[in-house]
């Protein structure tokens, strides 16, 4: 079975301008949650989608944003870019009625 | 004062040392997670624990809800052990909890 893919997995955006990330979760999951990591911060959650439907959301303005579409893959948006949303960003993806989590790559985001 | 205190933040070890990496967590918790996360970002779960111990090869994790407080211990370390291990909570109800993290702990193990 193939695991958690991220697309793409390198990105370099310059401020100002607005990225969008994909995942494709584990085939017959159906919970998708996306995370921010940074030197700084460490790993932050940002969102978690089921069912098409986002379940929770975490401390993160506006910009960001998310979907998540009837075949369980999900999408993140991030509006108007900042220096300090380069990061690397994970998805995971699990089980209906289980916590473990399978992670993706990540998706590394430069904003210059 | 963060949610989520791993200890230490970075640990160098000779290899066959006996390793241990410490949890504590402030809030009410479903279960307790141990990722591993390599350089180049990957990130592998361990272990999920809401309360006792389990075992997996080398890798042990304890958890003592009363405490708020869990361990990873790796026995007979091996350089291929080096990575970040990060501590993660998960609060909340299954249908909207989150996970919180530890800020990690940088594992080397030397040969």
């Amino acid at each position: 079975k193939a695991g958690v893919t991220q697309t793409p997995r390198y990105l370099i955006k310059t401020r100002g301008q607005q990225v969008t990330l994909s995942c494709s979760p584990i085939s017959g999951h159906r919970s998708v949650s996306w995370y921010q990591q940074t030197p700084g911060q460490g790993l932050q959650f940002l969102f978690e989608y089921f069912s098409e439907t986002q379940r929770n959301k975490g401390n993160f303005p506006g910009r960001f944003s998310g979907r998540q579409f009837s075949n369980s893959r999900s999408e993140m948006n991030v509006s108007t870019l900042e220096l300090g949303d380069s990061a690397l960003y994970l998805c995971a993806s699990s089980r209906s009625g289980s916590n473990t989590q399978y992670f993706g790559p990540g998706t590394r985001l430069t904003v210059l | 004062k963060n949610e989520v205190e791993q200890s230490p933040q970075n640990l160098t070890a000779q290899e066959g040392e006996f390793i241990t990496i410490n949890c504590s967590y402030s809030v009410g918790i479903s279960a307790l997670h141990w990722l591993q996360q390599h350089p180049g970002g990957g990130i592998v779960s361990l272990f999920m624990l809401s309360s006792g111990k389990k075992k997996h090869g080398r890798l042990i994790a304890t958890i003592n809800i009363q405490e708020k407080h869990s361990s990873l211990h790796i026995t007979a370390s091996h350089p291929r052990d080096s990575a970040v291990y990060i501590c993660a909570v998960r609060s909340g109800e299954t249908s909207g909890s989150r996970l919180t993290f530890g800020e990690g702990t940088q594992l080397t193990v030397n040969p």
